[in-house]
């Protein structure tokens, strides 16, 4: 069975950094696209990063460009998110989540979310 | 990358059918058929139930259905439940990226 396991949340500083990790099973992890989705407390989903299969093509939302980095390792089964100059608004849990589609092919929906991990960035 | 829009919440009694509206514009919904629709119960992930516009994937009721029609996708469900209550949130390709609605909160009666 499909499992993506977040790790690495926590409460951080303003301005500090935090990387957060996503151990996938169950599946053939090289063949799939990955993203990373975000949803604030009491608010709606908000689309982070995705990564394509081979780690090729990454793309980020505006809100969060030039300070984090999604990528992965194939070797590992692990997505990664470098979050750089966190600032309050960051606050979420951040949810990691596999695309549909195969052999590289973005379906551009997600089959599988992990549990999400909160990160809470505060003074 | 503005957020699609859907009405923030709808409501129906058990048996009726409700539909949620998703609306975008020509550079997301009406531009690509990879819109998708997912639930979420309050404290969990949440799951897909629509992909590609009217697609479902196994497991899902037939009472979830999808459609779109220019910059505007719709999840209707029919025959509501009471475990329908959950909120719907719309999602869409959009070139390079990706965007959600909102999320729209469902009350069954």
């Amino acid at each position: 069975q499909v499992q993506l396991v977040e790790s690495g949340g926590g409460v951080v500083q303003p301005g500090r950094s935090l990387r957060l990790s996503c151990a996938a099973s169950g599946f053939t992890f090289s063949n799939f696209g990955l993203y990373w989705v975000r949803q604030a407390p009491g608010k709606g989903l908000e689309w982070v990063a995705l990564i394509s299969s081979d780690g090729g093509n990454k793309y980020h939302a505006d809100s969060v460009k030039g300070r984090f980095t999604i990528s992965r390792d194939n070797t590992k089964n692990t997505l990664y998110l470098q979050m750089n100059s966190l600032r309050a608004e960051d606050t979420a849990v951040y949810y990691c989540a596999k695309d549909r589609g195969v052999l590289g092919y973005f379906d551009w929906s997600v089959d599988y979310w992990g549990q999400g991990t909160l990160v809470t960035v505060s003074s | 990358q503005s957020a699609l829009t859907q009405p923030a919440s709808v409501s129906g009694s058990p048996g009726q059918s409700i539909t949620i509206s998703c609306t975008g514009t020509s550079n997301d919904v009406g531009s690509y058929n990879f819109v998708s629709w997912y639930q979420q119960y309050p404290g969990n992930a949440p799951k897909l139930m629509i992909f590609e516009v009217n697609n479902r994937p196994s497991g899902v009721s037939n009472r979830f259905s999808g459609s779109k029609s220019g910059n505007t996708a719709s999840l209707t469900i029919s025959g509501l439940q009471a475990e329908d209550e959950a909120d719907y949130y719309c999602c869409s390709h959009a070139g390079n990226y990706v965007v959600f609605g909102g999320g729209t909160k469902l009350t069954v009666l």
